[in-house]
């Protein structure tokens, strides 16, 4: 499986702030995907994200609030703008192995608290 | 959309006990099932998946089962031991430009007691 990589692991920000959540592959992947996991809870498809093209919002979800880059085929980023307390998760990024792609293998995670 | 149903929420066995942990879901269209285990602070990972054209697999003390027809597939966990508490998430897969994209349930959180 990719050994994938998130920064931060963690941070506490302000409301009305925005983190930058960081995501790095070591091999090339054709699509990232970025979920959200609120505490006890299960995982949420925010996006998925796919190389040269805008990324694709699930239902509830919008751009303006989690704008999402792909400049590569190792690296993603999320953004979590204007938080507030209710965005407090744990934001992690997933890929399928290019020749299985039917597995998402995910990152570490990055832990966001809200104040 | 897929909505994918996991029973129960909590599960508390003794060392040693099997444990079985029962998904549902909703869209035929759903063809690949993957179950993770999360341990506290850890990312999900996979322990086992089943395809559809498959009923049964098994991976030593794991197996898992599919029922195509109903719409369920099951978790199985012979010979429990204290390290596999965690939680355990079932997903049902529907392929999308490419890729498999999961749907997850809500979780069971199984405890094995010493």
């Amino acid at each position: 499986s990719a050994v994938i990589s998130q920064k931060p692991s963690r941070d506490i920000c302000q409301r009305g702030t925005s983190l930058t959540i960081q995501c790095q592959v070591d091999s090339q992947v054709t699509m990232m995907f970025w979920y959200r996991q609120q505490p006890g809870q299960s995982l949420t498809l925010i996006a998925t994200a796919n190389q040269g093209s805008e990324a694709t919002y699930e239902s509830g979800f919008v751009i303006d609030k989690f704008p999402i880059s792909r400049p590569n085929l190792t690296f993603s980023t999320l953004t979590v703008s204007n938080m507030s307390p209710e965005d407090s998760s744990i934001y992690l990024c997933s890929v399928d192995r290019d020749g299985s792609t039917d597995t998402q293998y995910f990152g570490p995670g990055t832990r966001l608290t809200v104040l | 959309g897929e909505n994918v149903e996991q029973h129960p929420s909590t599960l508390s066995v003794q060392e040693g006990d099997s444990a079985v942990i029962k998904c549902t879901y909703s869209d035929s269209a759903s063809n690949y099932f993957p179950w993770y285990k999360q341990e506290l602070g850890k990312r999900p990972q996979l322990i086992i998946d089943i395809r559809s054209n498959v009923g049964e697999k098994k991976d030593q003390r794991i197996a898992v089962t599919l029922n195509k027809t109903a719409k369920h597939f099951s978790l199985h966990i012979t010979e429990t031991q204290p390290e596999d508490s965690a939680v355990y998430f079932c997903a049902a897969s529907i392929e999308s430009g490419g890729s498999y994209i999961p749907t997850f349930g809500r979780g069971t959180s199984l405890i094995v007691h010493p």
